[in-house]
C-alpha cells in the first residue's frame, strides 16, 4: 500500500527554535512537495523537489528551506520559527503529472 | 503562471440532490491535468477524479463527474445524489509538470 509518512502529527515549538519536519515516501516518486494549510487560504506550496538534491521555490518559501538528500525523504526546515508559521503542514509525493499522495499532516504550533 | 480559482467558500446541498463545485484555472502549459480532492474533518486528502487536457470526454468516477470546458478554462466538479458523508472541503488542483497548485477550497455541507 502506498505510503507517505510525516514524522510528527503534532508539534509544539518556541519562537526562534530550529524546526525539522520530515517526510518519507515509499513509492519511488520523483516529485515531493511541502504545503501549508490555513483556514480560508487552501493549500499553499512552500517548496517542491523533482529529483534528489533538486528544489524549487513554491509560492510562499520565505522563512523555510528544504533538503532532499535521498529520493524517498524530503525535509522542511524552519530556521528560526515564528508565531506566523503556526499551521498545518502537508507533505505529498507523485510521479510527474499524476495524482498526489499525501501524508497525514503535522500541526505545528509556535509559541 | 499557474492559478486555480474556487469562488465558492461554502455551499449547502440537500441530501440526494446534485451539486456543482466551481473551479477555473489559468495555465500556460499546453498539456495539463485537473484533479479534485476531498478533505473530510479528519484531515486526510482523498483523490476523487482527474481530467487530462487532451481527454475528449468528461471524466466520471461513480457519483463524481467533471464538467470540463476547455475554452472557458473551467473544470467544475459535479456530485450527484449527495450523501451526508460528502460534507467536507473540496479542492481543485492544477497538476502541472512539476509545480502543483491548489485552489482555496469549497466547504460543502449536506443537509439531511
Amino acid at each position: 500500500d502506498v505510503k507517505v509518512t510525516q514524522s510528527s502529527r503534532y508539534l509544539v515549538k518556541r519562537t526562534g527554535e530550529k524546526v525539522f519536519l520530515e517526510c518519507v515516501q515509499d513509492m519511488d516518486h520523483e516529485n515531493m512537495f511541502w504545503y501549508r494549510q490555513d483556514p480560508g487560504l487552501g493549500l499553499r506550496l512552500i517548496y517542491f523537489s523533482y529529483d534528489v538534491k533538486m528544489k524549487e521555490k513554491g509560492d510562499i518559501p520565505e522563512g523555510y528551506s528544504v533538503s532532499r538528500e535521498k529520493k524517498e525523504r524530503f525535509s522542511l526546515i524552519l530556521e528560526s520559527a515564528s508565531t506566523n508559521q503556526t499551521s498545518m503542514y502537508l507533505c505529498a509525493s507523485s510521479f510527474q503529472g499524476e495524482k498526489l499522495f499525501f501524508g497525514s499532516g503535522t500541526q505545528l504550533s509556535v509559541l | 503562471a499557474q492559478k486555480i480559482t474556487q469562488t465558492q467558500p461554502g455551499m449547502f446541498v440537500q441530501e440526494k440532490e446534485a451539486v456543482t463545485l466551481d473551479c477555473t484555472y489559468d495555465t500556460s502549459d499546453p498539456s495539463y491535468g485537473l484533479f479534485w480532492y476531498k478533505q473530510p474533518s479528519s484531515g486526510e486528502m482523498i483523490f476523487l477524479i482527474y481530467q487530462g487536457s487532451y481527454d475528449q470526454q468528461n471524466a466520471t468516477e461513480g457519483r463524481y463527474s467533471l464538467n470540463f470546458q476547455k475554452a472557458r478554462k473551467s473544470a467544475n466538479l459535479v456530485i450527484s445524489a449527495s450523501q451526508l458523508g460528502d460534507s467536507a472541503m473540496y479542492f481543485c488542483m492544477d497538476g502541472g509538470y512539476q509545480k502543483v497548485t491548489f485552489g482555496t477550497g469549497t466547504k460543502l455541507q449536506v443537509i439531511p
